[in-house]
């Protein structure tokens, strides 16, 4: 069936460090790929997004490239920022309903 | 303007009870749907509709029982909660196609005492 792995959390970070947060997926086809954030006591929103193979989606300074090879969509970020803290959702939308499979869900605390 | 809410944010009840949660999407998107969130930020789908029709039923309980009077609104009636049921609930919406991103409400915390 169709899935996606991220890595475990917490990941706890200094201010100004580069942050990865690794992101796999398995799909049965061709899907769209999605970064989701939560921060406390909100609802997700989407970060960014990319909807075929090669394809980069960024928007805040973070980035992620959809990569059909190794099937991953890892989020990369130069220099985080306190206010990065948040809970991080990787996902997969396919055809058939287009039901959205989420991750689940990385912990990013930054440290000043 | 709020593009998707939810009503209430926070919902208290006992167990035996039943309760309601409403939400409404100002998008003009034509799929609505539910999420539930456990403690550890898991996020399940419950349900789907597209322009008032059911598309997606997960495996839940048929005490959960949603509701779509028209595109833009899409509220879920839970009968003899339970603790279990406790959770943090999402309504979001999008368009039916395979490259939009969802839009989320702020959630309704419900808790089960």
């Amino acid at each position: 069936g169709n899935s996606v792995t991220q890595m475990e959390g917490p990941v706890t970070l200094s201010e100004e460090a580069f942050l990865t947060i690794n992101c796999t997926y398995t799909a049965t086809g061709y899907p769209s790929l999605f970064w989701y954030v939560q921060y406390p006591g909100e609802g997700l929103q989407l970060l960014l997004k990319a909807t075929k193979a090669d394809d980069k989606g960024s928007n805040k300074g973070f980035e992620a490239t959809y990569r059909k090879e190794t099937t991953s969509f890892h989020l990369e970020k130069g220099s985080v920022q306190v206010s990065d803290s948040a809970v991080y959702f990787c996902a997969l939308r396919m055809g058939g309903g287009f039901k959205t499979i989420f991750g689940a869900g990385t912990r990013l605390f930054v440290k000043a | 303007d709020t593009a998707v809410s939810q009503t209430p944010k926070y919902l208290v009840t006992q167990m035996g009870n039943d309760k309601s949660i409403k939400c409404e999407q100002n998008l003009g998107h034509d799929t609505m749907y539910w999420y539930k969130q456990d403690s550890k930020k898991f996020l399940k789908i419950m349900f789907s509709y597209n322009n008032k029709e059911l598309i997606i039923n997960e495996t839940v309980p048929n005490r959960f029982s949603p509701k779509s009077p028209d595109k833009a609104h899409l509220n879920l009636h839970i009968n003899s909660l339970e603790l279990g049921d406790s959770a943090v609930y999402f309504c979001a919406s999008s368009q039916e196609s395979l490259n939009y991103g969802y839009t989320f409400g702020s959630g309704t915390r419900l808790t089960v005492v």
